[in-house]
């Protein structure tokens, strides 16, 4: 079958630096996808790795192994209206987006 | 405001009642789709309309029926609904290319509660 892992919930300082992990195991492999969802709001993107390594785009980096079948969103400097939902999706040999439950990150002052 | 709209975004109603969901992308996209989100579980797709075309139906139950009148407008008709349906439906567009994955942009969803 296929999945998706992220952990549940994350709490980080705010100005501080996290990591939110997503490990996935699909039918087929082309790109990852991270989402940010608030409260009572649309996932909005983020940002698409096809390729391994590092994509960054201002305080947001994500990181890409194919071979470990492994990303991580790394957030720095963070700020309170960074609480929030992040979403992992893979898109797989069809084409088709396979998501994960969401990492909801909670930043206390 | 991602370029996708939905109405409602609340919605209450009882079992045997019958509703309709709304949603309205302004993007020029070719692709629709309705997911549903419930809690603490990953985003569940239902439907997916290319150029109007229904594409995908992810055994959604009966209950459920979605039309698609032309690429900007998506419907989800609900009609005798049961409680366990009672999530947030949240609609997305996207421009599809052949053989290449496209960002989905997603409409803030319809809060829907099923007493």
């Amino acid at each position: 079958g296929q999945n998706i892992d992220q952990p549940t919930e994350m709490t980080a300082t705010e100005g501080a630096i996290v990591q939110i992990n997503c490990t996935y195991q699909t039918s087929g492999f082309n790109g990852l996808f991270w989402y940010q969802q608030h409260a009572g709001e649309a996932p909005t993107f983020l940002s698409y790795n096809v390729l391994d390594g590092l994509e960054e785009k201002g305080r947001f980096s994500s990181f890409l192994s194919r071979s470990k079948g492994y990303s991580y969103l790394l957030l720095k400097e963070l700020q309170m209206k960074d609480s929030a939902s992040y979403l992992c999706a893979v898109v797989d040999s069809n084409y088709q987006l396979i998501w994960g439950a969401g990492t909801k990150l909670i930043i206390k002052p | 405001e991602t370029g996708v709209t939905q109405t409602p975004r609340h919605l209450v109603m009882g079992m045997t009642n019958k509703k309709s969901l709304k949603c309205e992308q302004h993007l020029g996209h070719n692709a629709m789709y309705w997911y549903k989100q419930s809690a603490k579980k990953p985003l569940e797709l239902m439907f997916v309309y290319n150029f109007k075309e229904q594409t995908e139906n992810n055994s959604v139950p009966s209950r459920f029926s979605p039309e698609c009148p032309n690429s900007s407008h998506l419907f989800l008709h609900l009609h005798t609904l049961q409680p366990e349906d009672s999530a947030l439906y949240l609609c997305a567009s996207s421009q599809v290319l052949a053989g290449a994955p496209q960002t989905q942009y997603f409409g803030p969803g319809t809060r829907l509660l099923v007493l």
